[in-house]
């Protein structure tokens, strides 16, 4: 199983909402990432985690909110977002073991925030 | 500062011709360069990668070239087709930092038929 799977895919919210994103990976990955990506730009890191523990945040604003229960899954929790958040939210994962890490992205979660 | 610079923005190739996209670093640290292919509405996915030990990789239609005294990196790829019509990002790594990658501005790739 190759696969980082994320949902939902899609995903409306307001302002005052409180939401949060789902990532799942069964490759026994050890690194995990957040990134944001707007409309034919790169993605933007936000957040990876390394065994589990925070271990790079790109300043990213604390409406952001990331949690990694255990090895496999990885959540972003949303609120009080603004509508400049609207993005493809990428969740990817890689062995975690070096250099040459491979990074497998999951499809991402369309966000629309209202 | 963007890190990694990659041309050209939008790339029209016809069928069986050759798509060329360069990117340019300035960071000597970075030891791993990989390019990843991306359709509309999914993730980027790994195409192929290369570290700077050596001056060129081929994996099926697509070659990574590697110029270290220039400081540039391009991703060729050999009799294009329609299926390859994607957004291709360049990137690099460190070895001290393996974890964070400094994406290109990416290239969308039509082929024609």
């Amino acid at each position: 199983d190759t696969e980082v799977t994320q949902t939902p895919k899609h995903l409306v919210m307001g302002m005052t909402n409180k939401k949060s994103l789902k990532c799942e990976q069964h490759m026994g990955h050890r690194a995990m990432y957040w990134y944001k990506q707007k409309a034919k730009k790169p993605p933007e890191l936000m957040f990876v985690y390394s065994y589990e523990k925070l271990s790079i945040n790109e300043s990213v604003p604390s409406r952001f909110s990331p949690e990694c229960p255990n090895s496999s899954l990885l959540n972003l929790h949303l609120h009080a977002l603004q509508p400049e958040d609207s993005a493809l939210y990428l969740c990817a994962s890689s062995a975690g073991q070096g250099s040459n890490e491979k990074l497998f992205f999951g499809s991402g979660t369309q966000l629309s925030v209202l | 500062q963007q890190q990694v610079k990659q041309s050209p923005q939008s790339l029209i190739v016809q069928k069986g011709g050759i798509s060329i996209i360069n990117c340019a670093y300035e960071n000597t640290a970075f030891d791993y360069f990989p390019w990843y292919q991306q359709f509309p509405g999914k993730g980027p996915a790994l195409l192929i990668a290369i570290r700077p030990d050596v001056s060129e990789k081929k994996e099926g239609r697509f070659t990574i070239s590697f110029n270290k005294s220039a400081k540039q990196f391009s991703l060729h790829i050999m009799d294009s087709q329609p299926g390859d019509s994607a957004t291709y990002f360049c990137a690099a790594s460190t070895e001290n930092n393996f974890n964070k990658f400094y994406f290109g501005s990416g290239t969308k790739l039509n082929v024609k038929p």
